[in-house]
């Protein structure tokens, strides 16, 4: 009984290629969030989406398209890699101000 | 832009010893978050910290929040090995985290 799951948990490809990952939450909350942590262990949000609204995008480059069918999903499609774009890719939700609750991650590397 | 910071970046300490994480961050919030990593693995949420003076405790670890001087600090008490991991605090604004840069801690015998 996962709260929030992503899929998969390791992601290795080639640079130039497009690739998604997924995230699921279960515990009915209304907003989803994915952030990065790059090499260094920084952690940037980069999306926001509240009820399947697009509510924050922070300055991704255009190649990274969230897409969430309905409120328990959103996933994140990457077109074009590159060698910048590997880092952990962590899926949260929340029910609103002040709990986030984060997913296990996905480790994208780009070769 | 809201920035967030962190210190030390890294803390190398014996058991038994106690020390303190600093968490600075640049505008107003009334929210603050610290949060555990251990390597590998996700963000596992220790405290959240509400209004100014808060202050909560869990085990040896103990986070406090001073909105106006823009600090909260989290106070490790008689370190053990288990302690050892990455902590990170994180600001909330306008429901986006902003995260400082994390601390990595290692408790050594």
């Amino acid at each position: 009984d996962t709260a929030v799951s992503q899929t998969p948990k390791y992601l290795v490809t080639q640079m130039g290629n497009d690739k998604s990952i997924k995230c699921e939450q279960n515990l009915g909350h209304d907003t989803m969030y994915w952030y990065k942590q790059d090499s260094k262990k920084f952690l940037k949000i980069m999306f926001s989406y509240n009820n399947k609204e697009l509510i924050i995008n922070e300055t991704v480059p255009n190649r990274f398209s969230p897409k969430s069918p309905d409120k328990a999903h959103l996933n994140l499609h990457i077109n074009s890699l590159e060698l910048g774009d590997s880092a952990v890719y962590f899926c949260a939700s929340s029910p609103g101000t002040p709990f986030v609750f984060f997913g296990p991650g996905t480790r994208l590397t780009v070769l | 832009e809201l920035k967030v910071e962190q210190n030390p970046l890294f803390l190398s300490m014996q058991e038994g010893k106690n020390y303190t994480i600093y968490c600075n961050y640049s505008t107003t919030s009334d929210r603050l978050y610290w949060y555990r990593q251990d390597p590998g693995k996700s963000l596992e949420s220790l405290f959240v910290l509400l209004s100014n003076g808060a202050v909560k405790q869990e085990g040896r670890l103990m986070a406090s929040l001073d909105t106006k001087a823009r600090l909260s600090t989290l106070h490790i008490t008689a370190a053990v090995h288990d302690l050892s991991a990455t902590y990170f605090c994180a600001v909330d604004n306008t429901d986006k985290l902003i995260f400082g840069t994390g601390t990595r801690l290692q408790v050594f015998p």
